[in-house]
């Protein structure tokens, strides 16, 4: 699977916008990019996953550059309760019979 | 639906003894994932099973760890005889081959004294 890079930390505002960056670079073409979050004591939850084309749910926005070697997870409104631990991991395939290997991941602190 | 159900919810042990922690996958589910946390190592995966068949125990630390997986409801994970090390957060996770997320339960936090 390929590695992926993630700032450890990033600070938002409540109501504003956190766009959370993932450097991807060795990526290959049949490889997805999934985004899964861990609010404290709680366990990883899915967000949101894309393989070339920029994806939106409920929950948030993925937006993936033209040559795969980066994206950005967007929560349009971050409240307090998206303070956690974002992970992005890339890996083959698209059903959850794969294993998902978690780096460290990037704190987001949403501030009052 | 309840999610994935793990139990005990904590657990505190001495050095030396047998625990056992228990996992039900959502029902539906044919996939099931053992994951480990600690502070200094983040996230792992211990052992995965797809239609209760393991899979890939890669992660499974040493053979003092084992994992079943007796029916589509239902999974263990065991460790004899425990050590300090073993403290952790222990997760379960399930999904369906067909879908795209794992649901993961809420954890069992382990302390071996």
């Amino acid at each position: 699977d390929a590695k992926t890079t993630q700032p450890p930390s990033m600070d938002c505002a409540e109501g504003r916008a956190a766009n959370l960056p993932c450097n991807h670079s060795t990526i290959s073409g049949n490889e997805y990019v999934y985004w899964y979050r861990q609010i404290h004591s709680q366990g990883p939850q899915y967000i949101i996953h894309g393989l070339k084309n920029n994806e939106t749910n409920e929950m948030a926005s993925l937006i993936i550059t033209e040559d795969r070697k980066s994206s950005t997870l967007i929560l349009p409104h971050a409240t307090l309760r998206d303070t956690a631990v974002y992970y992005c991991i890339v890996r083959v395939g698209g059903g959850s019979n794969y294993k998902l290997t978690f780096g460290k991941g990037t704190l987001l602190t949403v501030n009052p | 639906d309840a999610g994935v159900i793990q139990s005990p919810r904590h657990e505190v042990t001495e050095m030396g003894q047998e625990v056992t922690l228990r996992c039900k996958p959502i029902s539906g589910h044919n996939s099931l994932f053992w994951y480990r946390q600690t502070m200094m190592r983040g996230l792992e995966l211990l052992i995965y099973f797809n239609n209760n068949v393991p899979i890939d125990d890669s992660g499974m630390p040493e053979d003092r760890f084992s994992a079943k997986m007796p029916n589509a409801s239902f999974s263990t994970l065991k460790i004899q005889p425990s050590e300090p090390r073993d403290s952790a957060v222990y997760f379960c996770a399930s999904g369906r081959t067909s879908g795209v997320q794992k649901f993961f339960g809420p954890g069992t936090r382990l302390t071996v004294l």
